[in-house]
């Protein structure tokens, strides 16, 4: 029962450099989710995509971009990496046209940039 | 005004005794709302969820909720020093035509032995 798998747990990079952030869910979820996690922030919507082939911004989407590739796997993007952006990721899945079901969250990408 | 508040903390209570974490809402029409726990350097756990007014019990966590006075509750009876974790309250509704789901920033829990 993998889940939500996230790819890397862990990453640091430079000022300037790009990455992206995988994720693939094996539930047959429709919807996939990405946020961050900062102190005394909470959990913040960058990005998420309802269903396959749709993508919409979140509450704090600069700096990010997203791709869903299929309906497994949706990644996000940076593309020129800043101090703000360090953070812990958290990419999430669900069925979100049934009231009823919660978000599935994988273990986080912890990301620091220097 | 946040759209779902709840207080930080830490609330701290002692081992066996029942803990009360609140979470307030500002959307009349949301329609379902969910408890995670969540460990320190940890992901989110689902610990329950409620769409119904009233009480909803699973094992030592009773879910409460007063949709009139927008604000939803977990209680945990027996509290024990492994519940010490931050607590999600999430909370549901439509949006746009997409379900949206809006986190509060949790409370810290702290179970004294």
């Amino acid at each position: 029962n993998a889940g939500v798998t996230q790819t890397p747990k862990f990453q640091v990079l430079k000022t300037g450099q790009s990455m992206t952030l995988q994720c693939a869910q094996d539930m047959n979820h429709n919807s996939m989710y990405w946020y961050r996690q900062d102190p005394g922030m909470g959990l913040r919507l960058i990005y998420y995509s309802a269903s396959e082939g749709t993508t919409d911004k979140g509450e704090v989407p600069n700096g990010y971009n997203v791709s869903r590739l299929n309906k497994r796997e949706f990644s996000l993007r940076l593309e020129s990496a800043a101090p703000s952006q360090t953070s812990v990721y958290f990419c999430a899945s669900n069925f979100a046209d049934r009231s009823d079901q919660p978000q599935h969250f994988g273990d986080g990408t912890r990301l620091s940039i220097l | 005004q946040k759209e779902v508040e709840q207080n930080s903390g830490p609330l701290s209570v002692p081992e066996g005794a029942i803990a009360s974490l609140n979470c307030t809402y500002s959307d009349r029409g949301s329609q379902s709302f969910f408890w995670y726990r969540q460990y320190s350097g940890k992901s989110p756990e689902l610990i329950m969820f409620i769409y119904s007014n009233g009480d909803k019990e699973d094992g030592r966590f009773t879910a409460q909720l007063n949709k009139a006075s927008q604000y939803v509750s977990l209680l945990i009876r027996d509290s024990q020093p492994s519940d010490s974790a931050t607590y999600l309250c999430a909370v549901k509704a439509t949006s746009g035509g997409y379900q949206k789901v809006t986190f509060g920033i949790g409370t810290k829990l702290q179970v004294i032995p």
